[in-house]
């Protein structure tokens, strides 16, 4: 069982960007994902949710309203993969991004890498 | 939306020695609450869930308490390996599923 998130990225204010988030070595469509936000010096902050779920229908998603219009959580159930999306990118969204399950228990119990984001001009 | 605040912001324990940390809710949260520990450089590891129960994997030696707005992580006999920043989370009424701030765990 694993999370295998994408590599990290540089780039300029304004910029778009989409990074990713692949589940392995379990049922990916059964189990919620979360991103977590953690800022150099800070605490983790909670982002968003998403449930890709096993039917056509499509994949319900949640957001702390800290984030909701900042980013976009998505999923493409064919490969097994979330992504979180800006399309406008801040210096502020500098950071490391983490993807995690959500157990049956309602706790994180399975984390990727992270990814580090760094926005500078 | 529930606010979870934790005490003390840093705790200074020396190795062989008990650390108790607290978090607390703003509303009762029943036992929905995990604690989390970050190292430095690291990812985050879940450590308890449901307030008292360990995760796979994690030692005897931490041990999660509380219900509704109080909520304890106990670490006894602390290892070198156990300094590190750890988060409560709560998974109650969402969203956002937010974390406390953390309390920083130091060898003393």
């Amino acid at each position: 069982e694993q999370l295998v998130q994408s590599g990290g990225e540089i780039r300029k204010p304004g910029e778009s960007l989409k990074i990713s988030c692949e589940g392995s070595g379990y049922n990916f469509m059964t189990f919620w994902i979360t991103w977590v936000r953690h800022m150099p010096g800070r605490g983790l902050e909670w982002m968003g949710i998403i449930y890709p779920g096993d039917s056509d229908v499509d994949s319900d998603v949640r957001y702390s309203p800290a984030f909701q219009g900042q980013v976009t959580i998505s999923v493409d159930k064919s490969i097994r993969t979330a992504y979180l999306h800006w399309s406008s990118l801040k210096s502020s969204d500098s950071a490391m991004y983490y993807c995690a399950r959500f157990s049956p228990a309602y706790a994180m119990d399975l984390w990727g890498q992270g990814t580090p984001v760094i926005v500078s001009s | 939306e529930i606010v979870l605040t934790q005490s003390p912001a840093t705790l200074s324990v020396s190795l062989g020695e008990r650390a108790t940390l607290s978090c607390r809710a703003s509303q009762g949260i029943g036992t929905s609450l995990a604690w989390i520990q970050q190292k430095p450089g690291q990812t985050p590891r879940l450590l308890i869930y449901g307030a008292s129960t360990r995760a796979t994997g994690i030692p005897a030696r931490f041990s999660g308490g509380g219900s509704g707005t109080e909520f304890t992580l106990t670490i006894s006999n602390l290892q070198s390996e156990d300094f590190a920043v750890y988060y409560c989370q709560h998974s109650h009424n969402w969203p956002p599923y937010s974390f406390g701030p953390g309390t920083r765990l130091e060898i003393k």
